[in-house]
């Protein structure tokens, strides 16, 4: 079935790079998702990747897409304690365009 | 502003009173879902709409009820609440096609 597996803590030094990664099974996913959760509040769509790229840049924020491997990367430059959040790996089947499917979330935690 | 808007944001009851937690969003979106999330076990889909009077279960749809009478609100109701709905949840909406759903703050419900 649909499933998005990722790894549950991440620490990185205030400066480096955090890359968080991602897998998912579902080969016919449309678009793929990072959403961000700050402590007590909801989620929010950080970026996206249509399923037919292999790489989006948006500022500080660069995803990598292996769809042979249907890996998913995230990569937040010159990280910053406000980088402090749990990020979810997302998935939207395709056809299912009510659903969208988390993983578990990485716990991204800012070392000074 | 566009937003997702869940009341209430913290709710504690006792096993088996009826409750009812409400949606709405100002964004004419189509499309509305519920989520829950738990430790380790992520965001799980618990019912869905695609307009108005149009509602399906999602993954975890037992022990909860929505309706869709308006395309604003989507209320989740659980009518004999117990201590496994104890959880954090979403509303989410999104339009049509659109990329990725748009969340509430969240509801952190306690069922004692």
């Amino acid at each position: 079935g649909e499933d998005v597996e990722q790894s549950l803590f991440l620490s990185v030094r205030e400066g480096d790079s955090s890359v968080i990664n991602c897998t998912y099974t579902d080969s016919s996913s449309t678009y793929l998702y990072w959403y961000k959760q700050e402590p007590g509040a909801g989620l929010q769509l950080l970026t996206y990747i249509f399923s037919n790229m292999d790489m989006k840049q948006d500022q500080r924020l660069t995803v990598l897409l292996n769809k042979k491997d249907k890996h998913l990367s995230l990569r937040i430059a010159d990280t910053q304690t406000g980088d402090s959040a749990i990020y979810f790996c997302a998935e939207s089947p395709q056809n299912r365009d009510d659903k969208i499917i988390f993983g578990k979330g990485t716990r991204l935690h800012i070392l000074p | 502003e566009a937003q997702v808007t869940q009341n209430p944001r913290y709710l504690i009851t006792v096993t088996g009173k009826k409750l009812t937690v409400t949606c709405s969003q100002n964004m004419n979106h189509e499309y509305m879902s519920w989520y829950r999330q738990d430790p380790g076990l992520g965001l799980r889909q618990i019912y869905y709409s695609m307009n108005v009077e149009v509602t399906d279960k999602g993954d975890v749809p037992e022990g909860y009820k929505v309706s869709r009478k308006e395309k604003r609100n989507f209320p989740l109701i659980l009518e004999s609440p117990s201590p496994n709905q104890t959880s954090l949840y979403f509303c989410a909406s999104k339009v049509t096609g659109g990329i990725g759903y748009t969340f509430g703050s969240g509801t952190r419900l306690t069922v004692v």
